[in-house]
């Protein structure tokens, strides 16, 4: 296993039309995350799964923003009527669940998202 | 609000220096403190964590010390190299769950 992977790298869109993004944790990794995270800032908690559950959402995360991890395995993120202000790097992480106690997480490359 | 602060957005130094790089909170004490690398248009890596019990860690040239009365954690790198140069960021997870990171501070070491 290569480390968490994510697709696409990059993504272009028009205002108005919907996104989906693919990430694929680390196999033995019960636990996965999403972040968003824009020029100069760090990254910004969306939502996290453990499992097949979808545990914490944040406020960030408004209804045009849906996330699945069917069968616990890849995730991935929708974004419905994308806005401008969408624009961001998507970022997913995964970690195990008793890994040093302290949950270091592990990050994949992200997916950079331009709303035009 | 649980809150997490980096003062300085660029750090620059010269080779062969120590690097100290500082992360405050504030209104809350963090379980752990994480400690992360991001380079351009990539994904943070994990360094280094030090739990709330914890004065300092160490990993080769990395130390994380974790000081709870001043609400504060350093990080230093010592004998910088070049390819030190990164953002490094500073997160805590209180339950184990989702990180709360800084903004980061971006180090510059030159030759």
């Amino acid at each position: 296993d290569t480390g968490v992977s994510q697709n696409p790298r990059h993504k272009i869109t028009k205002r108005g039309q919907n996104v989906t993004f693919r990430c694929d944790p680390i196999s033995e990794h019960n636990r996965l995350y999403w972040y968003r995270q824009t020029l100069g800032q760090g990254p910004e908690f969306l939502t996290y799964f453990q499992n097949e559950a979808q545990l914490e959402k944040s406020r960030l995360l408004s209804d045009r923003f849906s996330a699945e991890r069917p069968k616990g395995s890849f995730s991935t993120l929708e974004i419905q009527r994308t806005e401008q202000g969408d624009s961001a790097m998507y970022l997913c992480a995964s970690s195990g669940l008793f890994s040093a106690g302290g949950n270091e997480q592990f990050f994949g490359p992200g997916t950079r998202l331009t709303v035009l | 609000s649980q809150k997490i602060e980096q003062n300085s957005e660029a750090l620059n130094i010269q080779e062969g220096k120590t690097a100290t790089l500082t992360c405050n909170y504030t209104n809350y004490s963090p379980a752990y403190l994480q400690w992360y690398r991001q380079d351009p248009g990539r994904g943070p890596v994990f360094l280094l964590l030090i739990r709330e019990n914890e004065k300092e860690k160490r990993k080769e040239r990395l130390k994380v010390t974790f000081d709870t009365t001043l609400k504060q954690s350093l990080f230093h790198i010592t004998a910088s190299q070049p390819a030190d140069s990164a953002t490094y960021l500073c997160a805590n997870n209180q339950a184990g769950t989702a990180l709360i990171f800084g903004k980061g501070t971006t180090l510059s070491v030159s030759s």
